[in-house]
Order: structure tokens, then C-alpha cells, then sequence
């Protein structure tokens, strides 16, 4: 099955500067890469996801980027601010056999941005 | 348009007892997940349902049964609570396990087995 390793474990940033986070699979026929933000005590909501036919994506301050070739993707974030603070979780489809569609998680990513 | 909804928030259970989360969506989606999650381990699928009538093994299934009541329900069973099944349960749906479509978590069920 699919495995997916997402670093780093913990990121620490000023409130202005760019983040980025990292995630590899291991799946070459995954075809969707979605990431989702975790605030503490509340459910993983999604922000932004990749399909395989294309190589980035932005949305406002977000973009995400992927390299089939290499088998990882990136998250980035510019100009974050303190809301930005959460666990960030990216995510790979199974795309083949009898675990088709199911989504592996990365450990997840602690973001705290210090105003 | 409630989304996914789970019950109980939150449960403590003695080792040995027994236990039913229940999940139900009303967005009309085919397919639903059962995720653990526990601290530096991200969400791992428990079972998961592609669409009703089906449920399958996800990575981490022992212990634990399913069932998909209808196409808006899945449960998650624990027949005999372990201390290792403390964690936070989420479910969550898609549209369709074969289309690329996002999943869509509940609030979670926070469970601490001791």
C-alpha cells in the first residue's frame, strides 16, 4: 500500500515569513494529493489538493506543488500570520487494486507562527 | 446541512467493555472512513465502506467492526476495549472512493479506555 512521510515533525516561524512543508509517497500511480489544516482540538479541514495532471496550485497565501518524478509535494505558505498556527497533514490516494480511493496520511506537521 | 456527524463527543470505557461510535452524513456521499488518531502518528484508516453494502480492512482494523447501516450511517464497534484504543476517532465521507474528491471529517469522538 501506499506510504506517505511528511516532514518536518515541528515548524517554527515569524509572522510574515514562508513555511514549507515537505511529504514523498511511494504509490507512482497516486493521483491526488490533498492537504488538510488540524486546529487543536477541532476536525482536519481541507486547504488545498493536487491532482497528478498538473504540477502547482495556489490559493491566496497557499500553494501547492508536485514532482511525480521525485514522488514528493510541498506545501507552501507566505506571509503567515498567527492564525496560520495548527497541524498540517498531507495525504496521498491509494489509486490501484483492492485499496482503491483510500487516502494515507503523512504524521503530520506542528506549525507556530510567533507574532 | 449538518455534514458529518459523530456521536458520542466523548466516552471513557473500562478495559473489557464494550462500545459503539456512530457516524452518519447527510451530503448524499457513496463512501465513508473510520481514522484513528493518536499523538506523532497522524490519522491511520481503520475500515473503511466505498459504498453501502461493502466495508473493507484499512491499516489498522484489529480489534474493531464496522457496519455500513444504510448509505447514510457507518458504525465503529469495539467488542472489547484495550487501553491501546485510547485515541481520537474521526469519520469521515467522500463523494466517491474512485473520484478524486476530498474527505470530509466529523468532530471527532475523543476515547480513553482505562
Amino acid at each position: 500500500g501506499e506510504n506517505v512521510e511528511q516532514h518536518p515533525s515541528t515548524l517554527s516561524v515569524q509572522e510574515g515569513d514562508s513555511a514549507v512543508i515537505k511529504c514523498t509517497y511511494s504509490d507512482s500511480a497516486s493521483n491526488y494529493f490533498p492537504w488538510y489544516k488540524q486546529e487543536l482540538g477541532k476536525r482536519p479541514q481541507l486547504i488545498i489538493d493536487i491532482r497528478s495532471n498538473v504540477g502547482e496550485k495556489k490559493d491566496q497565501r497557499i500553494a501547492v506543488t508536485l514532482n511525480k518524478t521525485a514522488k514528493h509535494f510541498s506545501l507552501h505558505i507566505t506571509e503567515t500570520q498567527p492564525e496560520d498556527s495548527a497541524v498540517y497533514f498531507c495525504a496521498a490516494n491509494d489509486a490501484g487494486g483492492t485499496s482503491y480511493g483510500k487516502l494515507t496520511f503523512g504524521q503530520g506537521t506542528i506549525l507556530t507562527v510567533h507574532p | 446541512n449538518a455534514g458529518v456527524t459523530q456521536t458520542p463527543k466523548f466516552q471513557v470505557l473500562k478495559t473489557g467493555q464494550s462500545m459503539t461510535l456512530q457516524c452518519a452524513q447527510d451530503m448524499n456521499h457513496n463512501s465513508m472512513y473510520w481514522y484513528r488518531q493518536d499523538p506523532g502518528m497522524g490519522l491511520r484508516l481503520i475500515y473503511y465502506s466505498a459504498s453501502e453494502g461493502t466495508t473493507d480492512k484499512g491499516e489498522v482494523p484489529n480489534g474493531y467492526n464496522v457496519s455500513r447501516l444504510n448509505k447514510r450511517e457507518f458504525s465503529l464497534r469495539l467488542e472489547s476495549a484495550a487501553p491501546s484504543q485510547t485515541s481520537v476517532y474521526f469519520c469521515a465521507s467522500r463523494v466517491e472512493s474512485s473520484y478524486n474528491s476530498p474527505l470530509h471529517f466529523g468532530n471527532g469522538t475523543r476515547l480513553t479506555v482505562t
